[in-house]
């Protein structure tokens, strides 16, 4: 069974570096063709892609943000982690990760989120 | 950059047939998924690949796609149907994924 779990800071001042983290079970980060990535969602508001990483260590980011993310994977302890640095009220939202079905432009599984509100 | 476009809101009345669009530049050419997502829960894949239903997912849900238009339809809608759908495409041609902005259903 697939499972995904965020975690990290639920308040960050403005200019701060985000640190989040998604432990994952179920599928292993180094199997060919998993990927895994990190979407948020500003409250009331649309999905938002961010990043994605490849059981490869490839790695894809939004561009808008790309200047701001970094997106790594520690196969050994089942974790990707994102940072995204110079945080701003804007980028409070809810973060989720999420695995894509392999072979496939979809997410079949997703963590429950974790809101991260950024005020000083 | 790829933008994909939903109409903000549909409404349905129960038991109808509800259909929300999402319109892309040519977006008949590339696979289309739809998500689910009620109040307070991460989204929910109803639709994969254009027409493909997950298990679990009622057949009233199916989808369609060609040209500049891909359509989730969702037959005899029932009040747990309403919540909001996004689209979603991977835009191959920079390995990039593309949400679309939302639609709220509201079941009458």
């Amino acid at each position: 069974q697939i499972t995904l779990k965020e975690s990290g800071p639920t308040l960050v001042k403005p200019t701060q570096t985000l640190t989040l983290t998604c432990n994952i079970s179920g599928f292993s980060l180094s199997s060919r063709g998993v990927g895994v990535v990190w979407i948020r969602q500003p409250p009331g508001k649309a999905l938002e892609w961010l990043a994605l990483i490849y059981w490869d260590d490839d790695k894809r980011y939004s561009p808008s943000l790309q200047s701001r993310l970094t997106i790594t994977k520690d196969t050994t302890k089942n974790q990707v982690v994102l940072t995204m640095t110079n945080m701003d009220p804007v980028d409070t939202g809810t973060y989720y990760c999420a695995h894509r079905k392999t072979g496939w432009g979809m997410f079949d599984y997703w963590g429950q989120g974790t809101l991260v509100t950024v005020s000083s | 950059s790829y933008v994909l476009t939903q109409p903000p809101s549909v409404s349905v009345a129960p038991g109808k047939t509800a259909k929300i669009t999402c319109e892309g530049n040519n977006i008949g050419g590339k696979g289309v998924h739809w998500y689910q997502q009620k109040p307070g829960q991460a989204p929910v894949v109803v639709i994969y690949s254009d027409t493909d239903r997950p298990s679990g997912i009622p057949e009233r849900f199916s989808g369609s796609n060609s040209g500049n238009t891909a359509t989730l339809t969702i037959s005899r809608v029932e009040a747990g149907d309403e919540a909001d759908y996004y689209c979603q495409v991977w835009h191959s041609n920079s390995d990039l994924v593309i949400f679309g902005g939302g639609t709220k259903l509201t079941v009458l």
